[in-house]
């Protein structure tokens, strides 16, 4: 069974750096586009970041440019966020999502991993 | 970046009778290699988002038939053809033909 479990998610202080982490099975992982989306309490989805199967095509929203890398270990199948200079309105539930194939889009999530950036 | 626009914001439906849903793009979605990259996803209440159709028309794997995408360009269409109380949740277009992707702000379907 395809599946990505996300962790990391906790309550820091704006200005403060976090990881999170994704570890996916059922699927060979080097053969996927994976993204990070997110979602602000009671809001709509937002695209983050994605990064290619050999990481050399990297994409990231304007709002987390220069705040935010993303990374993976295909030894490990694990996709990573390192998130810094946090702000308040970072505070969202953060989704790792498996790309679909040559159809540019989503198409597994994982059940998310809540962020709360506040003071 | 490409803003995506849905209506309604809210559907009130009546199980058993059809529901449309409308995304426009604020340019079109028409990528380079001629394939129109927009999706439809549905999120149920506490779930994660589902993919339902995929580049504008192509049902995913497990989605009923009820569920069909239509457009071309920058209007682009979500039918559901019977409506069934499983359905109700946030559904969202989204446009991957360019980076940054984006997504609609989502409409609630509820019975």
């Amino acid at each position: 069974e395809v599946q990505v479990v996300e962790s990391g998610g906790n309550l820091v202080q704006p200005g403060g750096s976090l990881r999170l982490s994704c570890v996916a099975s059922g699927f060979i992982f080097s053969d996927y586009n994976m993204h990070w989306v997110r979602q602000a309490p009671g809001k709509g989805l937002e695209w983050v970041s994605h990064i290619n199967g050999g990481s050399n095509d990297i994409q990231y929203a304007d709002s987390v440019e220069g705040r935010f890398t993303i990374s993976r270990d295909n030894a490990k199948n694990s996709l990573y966020l390192h998130m810094s200079s946090l702000r308040v309105e970072d505070t969202a539930v953060y989704f790792c999502a498996r790309d679909l194939r040559d159809n540019y889009s989503i198409d597994r999530w994982g059940q998310g991993t809540l962020v709360t950036v506040s003071s | 970046e490409i803003v995506m626009t849905q209506t309604p914001i809210s559907s009130p439906v009546t199980p058993g009778q059809p529901a449309s849903i409308s995304c426009r793009s604020s340019e079109s979605l028409v990528h380079s290699d001629g394939n129109t990259y927009l999706s439809w996803l549905q999120q149920r209440p506490g779930q994660p988002p589902r993919l339902l159709i995929y580049k504008t028309s192509k049902r995913f794997s497990g989605v009923p038939d009820r569920f069909s995408g239509s457009g071309v360009g920058t209007d682009f269409t979500l039918e559901i053809s019977r409506v069934e109380a499983e359905d109700v949740g946030v559904y969202y277009c989204m446009q991957a033909t360019q980076f940054p992707w984006t997504f609609g702000q989502g409409t609630k379907v509820e019975i």
